[in-house]
């Protein structure tokens, strides 16, 4: 059974940062590409960022481009999202999940709260 | 960027009852390797979502057979024969052909 488990999420101050981690277990974690997707409070999902197999190609949307930085631990079994520069826009529960074209395994989220 | 456009918002339905959603897709969502990357996604209140349907029509393991996927290019629809009671939720559809992916605004089903 597919396992994600996020953490590291929390409340910080505009421009602050945080880095994001999520557990895989369950599947062979090298095999798959991840992603990152977020739901603002109240709202519908974001795709944030997909990184490839190996890591080599990262592919970001275009509110977070040069803010955030997707990346994997092949040998740990985790992936990770750097997020600085940190805007109210996005606060969110950003689910780490299991894809590249679409998604078939998603972790229950961590909570970024962006405020002053 | 690919625009997913669901209809309706919001679906009330009665509990044995059939239910439709559409979404259509800005541009063609069929990928250069032959295949059409529209997924549906379910996710119930409190929940993270869940993957129903993958490549229009394709049912994830361990979902009911009362869901379906149907549709090609730009026009997709997810049926449900008969509404249960958990199937109360949010449903979104995704294209994972183009870059950015693009979810659809999402539609709330409930029962009457």
């Amino acid at each position: 059974e597919v396992q994600l488990l996020e953490s590291g999420g929390g409340s910080v101050q505009p421009g602050g940062s945080l880095r994001l981690s999520c557990a895989a277990s369950g599947f062979t974690f090298s095999n798959y590409a991840m992603s990152w997707v977020r739901q603002a409070p109240g709202k519908g999902l974001e795709w944030v960022s997909t990184i490839s197999i190996n890591g080599v190609n990262t592919y970001y949307a275009d509110s977070v481009k040069g803010r955030f930085t997707i990346s994997r631990d092949n040998s740990k079994n985790t992936l990770y999202l750097q997020i600085n520069s940190l805007r109210a826009e996005d606060t969110a529960l950003y689910y780490c999940a299991k894809g590249y074209y679409g998604y078939d395994g998603w972790g229950q989220g961590a909570l970024v709260t962006v405020s002053s | 960027d690919v625009v997913m456009t669901q209809s309706p918002l919001s679906l009330p339905v009665t509990l044995g009852q059939p239910a439709s959603i559409s979404c259509r897709s800005s541009q063609s969502l069929v990928h250069s390797d032959g295949n059409t990357y529209l997924n549906w996604f379910q996710q119930r209140p409190g929940q993270s979502p869940r993957r129903l349907i993958y490549k229009v029509s394709n049912r994830d393991s361990g979902v009911p057979d009362r869901f379906s996927g149907s549709g090609s290019t730009t026009d997709f629809t997810l049926k449900i024969s008969r509404v249960e009671a958990e199937d109360v939720g949010v449903y979104y559809c995704m294209q994972g052909t183009h870059w950015p992916r693009t979810f659809g605004q999402g539609t709330k089903v409930e029962i009457k």
